[in-house]
C-alpha cells in the first residue's frame, strides 16, 4: 500500500548541530509539506513544494531548509539547532490539482529534542 | 490574515455521550474547511472536509461537521462517542483554492467509561 513515512521517530541532538529529517511518500504525490507542531499551537507550515526543484516558505521557516531532487522525498534541514526548535514534526503530501483543496495525508511524525 | 479558533482546548465526555467540537474562522469568504483527528502518537487523520454544497457533511468513524455561514463555524459532532474517539482533534482550513492549510490549536478531548 502506498504510504508516508518519516525518520528517524525520535531524534535528540544537541544546540548548533545541523540535523535532517527525512519524509518518504509513494503516492507519487506533486505536493509536499512540512509543519510542526507545538502545544496551543495546533501545525504551523515550515516549508512546502509542488514539484521536484521546487520550494516555497511556509509561516515558520527560519532556520529550516528543503529540498526537493525527487517526487518521493523532501527531507527537512535544520542548518544549526536551537531549543526554540524542539517539537514534533509532521511531513504530509498531496496530490496535484487546485492546490489546496486535495486532502493532505500525513507521517507518523517525528518527535526532535535539541539539548 | 485569516485564522482558525478551536475555543476547547479540552472536552471531558461520557462513553456513549454526544460529542460537539467547535470550530470558527475569521475571513469572510468561504474556506474550505477540514476536521483531522490525531490519536496518541500518531499523525493526522482526515475525518471530512467541505468545499461547497451541502452544508452538513458526513465523515468517517460516525462524524459529521455542519457548516453555518452566518456565525463562520464548522463544529464537529457525533452522536454516540466511543473510548477510541479520545484524541486530539484539528479544525483546519484554506481561505481559497490556492491558498496554505491554517490549523485551529486542537481540542483534546478524554472519554470517560
Amino acid at each position: 500500500d502506498a504510504e508516508i513515512t518519516q525518520s528517524p521517530r525520535h531524534k535528540i541532538t544537541e544546540t548548533g548541530r545541523q540535523v535532517t529529517l527525512a519524509c518518504h511518500q509513494t503516492w507519487n504525490h506533486n505536493n509536499m509539506f512540512w509543519y510542526r507542531q507545538d502545544l496551543g499551537h495546533g501545525l504551523r507550515l515550515i516549508h512546502y513544494s509542488y514539484g521536484v526543484q521546487d520550494t516555497n516558505k511556509g509561516e515558520v521557516s527560519d532556520g529550516y531548509s528543503v529540498s526537493r531532487s525527487n517526487t518521493e522525498d523532501l527531507p527537512l534541514t535544520l542548518e544549526s539547532a536551537a531549543s526554540s526548535q524542539t517539537s514534533v514534526y509532521f511531513c504530509a503530501s498531496s496530490p496535484a490539482g487546485v492546490e489546496g483543496t486535495d486532502t493532505q495525508y500525513f507521517g507518523p511524525g517525528t518527535r526532535l529534542t535539541v539539548l | 490574515a485569516q485564522s482558525v479558533t478551536q475555543p476547547d482546548i479540552h472536552i471531558t465526555v461520557s462513553e456513549g455521550a454526544s460529542l460537539e467540537l467547535r470550530c470558527n474562522y475569521s475571513y469572510g469568504a468561504t474556506p474550505y474547511l477540514f476536521w483531522y483527528v490525531q490519536s496518541p502518537g500518531q499523525g493526522l487523520q482526515l475525518l471530512l472536509k467541505y468545499f461547497s454544497g451541502d452544508t452538513l457533511v458526513q465523515g468517517i468513524k460516525g462524524f459529521e461537521a455542519e457548516f453555518k455561514r452566518s456565525q463562520s463555524s464548522f463544529n464537529l459532532r457525533k452522536p454516540s462517542v466511543h473510548w477510541s474517539d479520545a484524541a486530539e482533534y484539528f479544525c483546519a482550513s484554506i481561505k481559497a483554492a490556492g491558498n496554505k492549510l491554517t490549523f485551529g490549536g486542537g481540542t483534546r478531548v478524554l472519554v470517560k467509561p
